[in-house]
């Protein structure tokens, strides 16, 4: 059973860059068809998708985060990763990667909570 | 504000059936049978009950079952336990925003 494991920094400055990585077990990032996606959610609220990538490099975003997010991914490594930019408290959430297909969402790591604070 | 409109809370006895409605749009239910449900139990990740309005995953009771009318879906959860006491999502497909979510459902087993 495919399994994602978030990792980065628990605490991140405003205006810095949000930086998490996603790493794949049990499955290829090269083998599809899945999109490897982010989503988020705020302190007791819901859900938030935040953009998925393709094995390829193609890369898709939530409109209204466009211009802030960044998504990579590096199939030697078998993970792929997030950028946030210009972070305020608004993005203190826990944030998830996940295996999703072309419409719902397989399978998801457990989540990391990353606070905006100075 | 969600795209898709929940109601906040649902309660139903061990035993009964309950309905959550997933109300979106033109844009996302109305026009893709995309619909899918997700189930979030507290400080758990969510996980993948009903997709494409109607179908289970593998491992999923048949107690969990969808529909669609218009703009709306409806989640029906039927022969309540009290493992079905949590966080329900819905989410939809959309041409232009891509996966869009409800604002949730808390379901409480009385």
């Amino acid at each position: 059973q495919v399994q994602l494991v978030e990792s980065g920094p628990g605490l991140v400055e405003p205006s810095q860059t949000l930086s998490l990585t996603c790493t794949v077990s049990n499955a290829s990032i090269n083998r599809g068809p899945y999109y490897w996606s982010w989503i988020r959610q705020h302190p007791g609220k819901g859900l938030e998708w935040l953009g998925y990538i393709y094995a390829s490099g193609n890369a898709y975003y939530n409109p209204s985060l466009r211009g802030r997010l960044s998504l990579s991914v590096d199939t030697s490594k078998n993970q792929f990763s997030l950028k946030v930019t210009s972070v305020t408290a608004a993005d203190t959430a826990i944030y998830f990667c996940a295996r999703a297909g072309d419409t719902q969402i397989w399978s998801w790591g457990q989540g990391n909570l990353v606070t905006v604070s100075s | 504000q969600s795209a898709l409109t929940q109601p906040a809370s649902v309660s139903g006895s061990p035993g009964q059936s309950i309905t959550i409605s997933c109300a979106g749009s033109s844009s996302d239910i109305g026009t893709y049978n995309y619909v899918s449900l997700y189930q979030q139990h507290p400080d758990k990740a969510p996980k993948l009950i009903l997709y494409e309005v109607t179908n289970r995953p593998s491992g999923i009771s048949p107690r969990f079952s969808g529909s669609k009318s218009g703009n709306t879906a409806s989640l029906t959860i039927s022969g309540l336990q009290a493992e079905d006491e949590a966080d329900y999502y819905c989410s939809s497909y959309t041409y232009n925003d891509g996966m869009v979510f409800g604002g949730g459902t808390k379901l409480t087993v009385l």
